[in-house]
């Protein structure tokens, strides 16, 4: 079955450090991949996404680069804030023939970010 | 425009007794899911629905678990009785129509549950 595997957190940072946390995926077909932020109280928001192979997303100064051939969807930030620690997942969606997605979506374990100041 | 609700944010009760837990999607969104996230992990599907109908529920244990989704908006989760391994964060989403190709997943803040 489809899986999500992110490097083991957490990450302590210094602001204005670069961020990298690392999402590898074992999936059939072509999944869309995503990574997913959770804040303190608050619920998963989507943070960027991409649907085919060399894909970047990007939101807030986080890039991600769909790259099939090593099935790797990492998340990069050139500087990071105090503001950006939260839990971050990488996830991916299903496929199902025909291209059509039905919106299934398996999550990496989370990877906790704190950056001081 | 607001977000899925929930409710409520926690709950703490004994093992073996029932417990509910409510999601109000997106005001149009057709499509409806729960989660369960334990503690350090990411959130693993239990159920997703089109409209009122449960298109998927392999992962929901269906001996203590059940959901609803009259009329094809609210949803209830159900566990009865609760087990001490249920603890976790229940959360909810809801999307606009992934038949139609729309499947970004907008999530509630969740659920807390604990059981003693």
């Amino acid at each position: 079955g489809d899986s999500v595997t992110q490097m083991e957190g957490p990450v302590t940072l210094s602001e204005e450090a670069f961020l990298t946390i690392n999402c590898t995926y074992t999936a059939t077909g072509y999944p869309s991949l995503f990574w997913y932020v959770q804040y303190p109280g608050e619920g998963l928001q989507l943070l960027l996404k991409a649907t085919k192979a060399d894909d970047k997303g990007s939101n807030k100064g986080f890039e991600a680069t769909y790259r099939k051939e090593t099935t790797s969807f990492h998340l990069e930030k050139g500087s990071v804030q105090v503001s950006d620690s939260a839990v971050y997942f990488c996830a991916l969606s299903d496929e199902v023939a025909g291209g059509t997605s039905y919106g299934k979506l398996t999550f990496g374990q989370g990877t906790i970010l704190t950056v001081h100041p | 425009e607001a977000g899925v609700v929930q409710s409520p944010r926690y709950k703490i009760i004994e093992k073996k007794q029932p417990v509910a837990f409510w999601c109000n999607p997106i005001s149009g969104h057709n499509t409806l899911y729960w989660y369960l996230q334990n503690l350090g992990q990411g959130p693993e599907l239990l159920i997703r629905y089109e409209n009122e109908e449960a298109v998927d529920d392999s992962q929901l244990p269906k001996d203590r678990f059940s959901a609803e989704r009259l009329k094809g908006v609210d949803s209830t989760l159900k566990i009865q009785p609760a087990e001490l391994g249920d603890s976790a964060v229940y959360l909810c989403a809801s999307s606009l129509d992934v038949l139609a190709g729309f499947n970004e997943q907008f999530f509630g803040p969740g659920t807390r549950l604990t059981v003693l």
